[in-house]
C-alpha cells in the first residue's frame, strides 16, 4: 500500500520569504514522487519528480524539492515566493512496482503581497 | 495545458441523462487516465488505458462507462448519475502507465448533477 501525507492544510507567506510545503510518504518499496500545482479552475501542472539520482530536485518557476528517504519526506520549497505561486499543491507518490499514482489531499498556499 | 484538452469545461445534467466527456491528448503518450477531484478528497482514480487497453478499473459504479478508440483520444460516458457524482472530472496522459513519467492533466469537465 502506498499513502502522501500534507499535514498543513493551508500556508500562508509573505511575498519574498521563503515557502515549503510538506508532504511525507509511504510505500513498500522505492518510490516516485511528484509535485503537481492546481490554479483555480484549471487541471493540474505538473512541478518536478523525484526518480533517482541527487536527492534535490529542481523544476519549474523556481521550485526545489529535496528527497529525504531517512525521513520518508519530499517538501517542496521555493527561496523567494511571489504572489502567483498562490495555489492548490499536490504531492503523489507512486510505488516503483505498482502503476497507480496516490495523491495527498492538497495544501493551498497564499503569498501576500 | 494545451496538451491535453477537455470537453466540455462545464456540464449540468439530470439523474436520467446521457452525457459524454471527451479528453484528446496531443503528446504523443500512451497511457490516459480518468480521475474524480471532489472538495476535500485526494484524487481518486477511476480508470487506466494504455495503448487503448483498458489496465484498470478502480470499483468505479457502472453509470461510469470509459472508452478509449485510438491513444489520442478518451471518452468517460455519463448515465443515471447520482448528486454525490457532481465533481472536477480530470484527464490525465503520460509516456507510459509504468515507470517514472509524470502525468499531464487536461482543465477538467465541472460536473453538477441535479
Amino acid at each position: 500500500a502506498q499513502s502522501v501525507a500534507q499535514p498543513e492544510d493551508q500556508v500562508n507567506v509573505a511575498e519574498g520569504n521563503p515557502l515549503t510545503v510538506k508532504c511525507t510518504y509511504s510505500v513498500s518499496g522505492n518510490p516516485y514522487l511528484f509535485w503537481y500545482v492546481q490554479y483555480p479552475n484549471r487541471g493540474l501542472q505538473f512541478l518536478l519528480k523525484y526518480i533517482t539520482g541527487d536527492n534535490l530536485v529542481k523544476g519549474s518557476y523556481g521550485f526545489e524539492a529535496e528527497f529525504n528517504k531517512s525521513q520518508t519526506s519530499f517538501h517542496l520549497k521555493k527561496p523567494s515566493a511571489l504572489v502567483s505561486d498562490s495555489a492548490l499543491y499536490f504531492c503523489a507518490v507512486r510505488d516503483m512496482d505498482d502503476y497507480k499514482l496516490s495523491f495527498g489531499a492538497g495544501t493551498t498556499v497564499t503569498v501576500r503581497a | 495545458e494545451t496538451g491535453v484538452t477537455q470537453t466540455p469545461r462545464h456540464l449540468v445534467m439530470g439523474m436520467t441523462n446521457k452525457k459524454s466527456l471527451k479528453c484528446e491528448q496531443h503528446l504523443g503518450h500512451n497511457a490516459m487516465y480518468w480521475y474524480k477531484q471532489s472538495a476535500k478528497k485526494p484524487l481518486e482514480l477511476m480508470f487506466v488505458y494504455s495503448l487503448e487497453e483498458r489496465v484498470e478499473n478502480n470499483s468505479v459504479p457502472s453509470r461510469f462507462s470509459p472508452e478509449c478508440p485510438n491513444s489520442s483520444h478518451l471518452f468517460l460516458h455519463l448515465h443515471t448519475l447520482q448528486p454525490e457524482d457532481s465533481a472536477l472530472y480530470l484527464c490525465a496522459s503520460a509516456g507510459s502507465w509504468t515507470g517514472g513519467y509524470e502525468q499531464y492533466f487536461g482543465p477538467g469537465t465541472r460536473l453538477t448533477v441535479t
